[in-house]
């Protein structure tokens, strides 16, 4: 039972460069979310997606789109790379609504230089 | 809008003593409370949730959090530390009006010393 699968795990990027980090979950969940993670800051929400077709910004979203494949998959894309946007980033999901708890992938850790 | 303070970023306990990390919340209606561990070089692991049953709740790890809604706060707890609970530790909140949202806390990093 994988829970919830980020790739990479790993990333280094030049400024102005995109990329796409991945995201799929095996446990039928309907809620799917992407945060940052910075030193000293906690977790800070980036998107979310409630269900399959709709997705909707959160704290920080500046910088980043997503997209909601299907009800597994949900994708972060960062279109030009800032160093700001150097971060580790979690993937999560949950049953419906957050008051039942995520699962969270074990995340990507992104440098841009 | 819901929001947690978690107090003190650094704790540090001796290896068998209590341990106990503070969190209290913000919000304009009925919360549920979370608390999630994160050992390094990983993802966060929720330890307990508190869902407007029992005020006193029992996790993982032998860790137990109480919901005190006067005093708004949810502080974790447990009996005796073990070199294995060194970790960063996260409250969270939602709430009905917050829908599909998690907010964290800031993290306490927990050290346990021999």
């Amino acid at each position: 039972n994988a829970g919830v699968t980020q790739t990479p795990k790993f990333q280094v990027l030049k400024t102005g460069q995109s990329m796409t980090l991945q995201c799929a979950q095996d446990m039928n969940h309907n809620s799917m979310y992407w945060y940052r993670q910075d030193p000293g800051m906690g977790l800070r929400l980036i998107y979310y997606s409630a269900s399959e077709g709709t997705t909707d910004k959160g704290e920080v979203p500046n910088g980043y789109n997503v997209s909601r494949l299907n009800k597994r998959e949900f994708s972060l894309r960062l279109e030009s790379a800032a160093p700001s946007q150097t971060s580790v980033y979690f993937c999560a999901s949950s049953f419906t609504t957050a008051n039942y708890g995520y699962t969270f992938g074990s995340g990507t850790r992104l440098t841009v230089v | 809008a819901q929001s947690v303070t978690q107090l003190g970023s650094h704790v540090s306990v001796s290896e068998g003593a209590l341990v106990l990390l503070r969190c209290n919340y913000s919000s304009s209606v009925p919360p549920y409370l979370f608390w999630y561990v994160q050992y390094p070089n990983q993802g966060l692991q929720l330890l307990l949730k508190y869902t407007s049953a029992a005020t006193l709740v029992k996790g993982i790890n032998g860790f137990e959090a109480e919901f005190k809604k006067s005093e708004t706060s949810f502080h974790l707890t447990k009996p005796s530390a073990h070199m294995s609970d060194a970790a960063e530790y996260f409250c969270a909140v939602s709430d009905e009006n917050s829908g599909y949202a998690l907010n964290f806390g800031k993290g306490t990093s927990l050290l346990v010393t021999p």
